[in-house]
């Protein structure tokens, strides 16, 4: 069965500052990655999603995030992130099957300060 | 075009109560979730419905049962509620059963069970 881990619970930043919020995953079938974000007392957003293609996939608010195969991860970057960043982001997978289910990290929750 | 709505966005439940936690949908999709999220957990499914008429268990189904009412419309209820169903629901819906789908999430629900 897939499993998602974010290594980090939160990660505290100065705005304007870069930041990486990492995720691993384990699967032994190919496997397809999303990134969500959750502001506070919200549902939850598409922020982007790698299905095939191209390893650097490009998302919402400036986010981008790097699919890498051999290392199993699916780390999301900002260069430079705003106070309107501080939100709770979730990294997903699941199967390329249909019919499986989207398995969720445990989240990790990024704080902007000035 | 609201999205996905959900109702009640607040409630407090005692021990042994039911109560069913509604979930519509305006976009035509095909494909709708429940899913619970605890402090440190992440979101775990609870149910879902590939396409109106059929329903199936997801990560952690015990003490909920689902109705899909129509295509709009996917309820979960809780028939007798304990302490550990204290969580806060999400309700999704994708256009699709396939799972590259970008899932869209309604505000939630935060439930109290006393």
């Amino acid at each position: 069965a897939q499993s998602v881990t974010q290594l980090d619970s939160q990660v505290p930043v100065f705005e304007e500052a870069p930041v990486e919020l990492r995720c691993n995953y384990s699967s032994s079938v190919s496997v397809y990655l999303f990134w969500y974000v959750q502001y506070p007392n919200q549902g939850l957003q598409l922020l982007l999603k790698y299905l095939s293609g191209s390893t650097l996939v490009k998302g919402i608010n400036g986010f981008e995030a790097e699919f890498n195969k051999s290392q199993t991860s699916f780390h999301l970057r900002k260069p430079s992130v705003h106070i309107s960043d501080t939100a709770e982001y979730f990294c997903a997978v699941t199967l390329n099957q249909a019919g499986t289910a989207l398995i969720f990290g445990k989240g990790t929750t990024l704080s902007v300060s000035s | 075009n609201a999205g996905v709505t959900q109702t009640p966005k607040f409630q407090v439940l005692k021990t042994g109560q039911s109560m069913t936690l509604q979930c519509a949908q305006d976009m035509n999709h095909n494909s709708m979730y429940w899913y619970r999220q605890d402090p440190g957990m992440g979101l775990r499914l609870i149910y879902y419905s590939a396409s109106e008429g059929t329903t199936d268990k997801g990560e952690v189904p015990n003490g909920y049962n689902v109705s899909r009412l129509n295509k709009r419309e996917f309820s979960l209820r809780l028939e007798s509620a304990a302490p550990s169903q204290t969580s806060v629901y999400f309700c999704a819906s994708t256009a699709t059963a396939r799972s590259q789908e970008t899932q869209y999430f309604g505000p939630g629900t935060r439930l109290l069970v006393l």
